[in-house]
């Protein structure tokens, strides 16, 4: 199962927007509505920020959305502050009791 | 609230063994699957493995990296999800992860144990 593919670095101002993408294939982006996305601050554990292509869990703030075109789903992060610095994966299950991540996008807030 | 917290993480010489636990609280813990997942000093999230509830048989899959040499378990009872990691080699040294699985998503985390392996 090879790693979905995302842009190694993004940036932006604060109060600007970035949006990051996820590139898979169709056994796993495009066959399952089961793309998440997590942030990953330096030194701790990725939390959840994005599941099921677009659904936030409790807490996280509307200005993170997800969406999916065909293989390739992204992450959009509005209003850029500065703890939105961070390290952002993407992971989709792939079937099979599989998962598959992303390779990781560093954003960083200018 | 869910909490994980992993414990068993250290310092292995290449081919040896570590067994690695997790205590879940918060949630009915026999419900979901449970899954691990690793993460390399300095690199990206790596998928693991999964196992399944009582009613599946708690059957598990694994990462090509690491079937074979790498089991999970559960005891529901007593809250505990197992790592036992055999034949360990260099490119197994990261922090491991434990998670709790909902519905085909990674939803919530532990803080991790580092597992290093080195001679």
């Amino acid at each position: 199962q090879s790693a979905l593919t995302q842009p190694p670095s993004a940036s932006g101002s604060p109060g600007q927007s970035v949006t990051i993408s996820c590139t898979g294939t169709n056994s796993d982006v495009g066959r399952f509505s089961a793309v998440s996305w997590y942030q990953q601050h330096p030194g701790k554990a990725p939390q959840l920020i994005i599941y099921a292509v677009n659904r936030r869990p409790s807490g996280v703030p509307d200005r993170f959305s997800g969406s999916q075109s065909g293989n390739t789903a992204s992450l959009t992060v509005a209003g850029l502050q500065a703890e939105d610095e961070a390290d952002y994966y993407c992971s989709s299950y792939a079937g099979s009791n599989n998962y598959v991540f992303g390779t990781g996008t560093k954003v960083t807030v200018l | 609230d869910v909490q994980l917290m992993e414990s068993g993480g250290g310092l292995v010489q290449p081919g040896g063994s570590l067994r690695l636990s997790c205590a879940g609280s918060g949630f009915n813990f026999n419900e979901p699957y449970m899954d691990w997942v690793r993460q390399a000093p300095g690199k990206g999230l790596e998928w693991v493995g999964r196992i399944m509830t009582k009613a599946k048989n708690y059957s598990a899959d694994y990462a090509a990296s690491v079937k074979g040499r790498f089991t999970m378990s559960r005891d529901d009872s007593k809250n505990l999800l197992y790592l036992q990691m055999n034949s360990l080699k260099t490119d197994d040294t990261a922090m491991y992860y434990c998670i709790r699985d909902w519905f085909t998503t990674l939803y919530n985390w532990g803080q991790g144990t580092l597992v290093t392996v080195s001679s």
